[in-house]
């Protein structure tokens, strides 16, 4: 099976830009998680996504926002850039959204503000 | 809300030694516990779960209720253990991360 594909690897943008970055979940996986992973905070979960509706929040500001296809392919978009969103945005799939399921990691995407 | 503390940044042990990775949690509820592993050059990826309450790759990890705990253990380290390990837990519909020890197996 092919693993969790995240594209583009890697964007600089700057600040007051919007981005989109896209993951592509493991066939037949149906949840989709976004992270934000930084030096100083670490993980951080931005939200969850289960058959195209968005099923949890992390805490963060509305500029962050997302959503899932049909083909349980998800992208995440962050407008008004600022510098402090610069940070590896990692996408996880699961199978199910039940206890204990295991998280399938994408690459990530690396994305730099100036 | 939940919380999850890896007091440890840093880790380094020699080879042959025993090594343990701590974790802390704080949650009201009943908690599921993980180990995630990050070796250089690769995807974050399970290492292993409470509920399984197996050992993979010779770490174990035994979850503490009472001292709200899930250190990962394992009695000889090898120099391929060198990554960074994650505890995490799942509660609230998330998955909630501690901030990582970087392990390395010194020769």
């Amino acid at each position: 099976k092919a693993g969790v594909t995240q594209t583009p690897r890697y964007l600089i943008k700057t600040r007051g830009q919007q981005v989109t970055l896209s993951c592509s979940p493991i066939s037949g996986h149906r949840s989709v998680s976004w992270y934000q992973q930084t030096p100083g905070q670490g993980l951080q979960f931005l939200f969850e996504y289960f058959s195209e509706t968005q099923r949890n929040k992390g805490n963060f500001p509305g500029r962050f926002s997302g959503r899932q296809f049909s083909n349980s392919r998800s992208e995440m978009n962050v407008s008004t850039l600022e510098l402090g969103d610069s940070a590896l945005y990692l996408c996880a799939s699961s199978l199910l959204r039940e206890r204990g399921n295991e998280q399938f990691f994408g690459p990530g995407t690396r994305l730099t503000v100036l | 809300a939940q919380r999850v503390t890896q007091p440890e940044k840093l880790l380094s042990v020699f080879k042959g030694a025993p090594v343990e990775l701590k974790c802390n949690y704080s949650y009201s509820g009943s908690p599921e516990l993980f180990w995630y592993v990050q070796y250089s050059r690769q995807r974050l990826q399970l290492l292993l779960r409470h509920i399984s309450r197996e050992s993979i790759k010779g770490f174990t990890a035994d979850l503490n209720k009472g001292e709200t705990s899930f250190h990962l253990k394992k009695p000889f380290a090898q120099e391929e253990d060198s990554a960074m390990y994650y505890c995490a837990l799942w509660g609230a519909q998330k998955l909630v991360f501690g901030q990582g020890t970087r392990l390395t197996i010194n020769p």
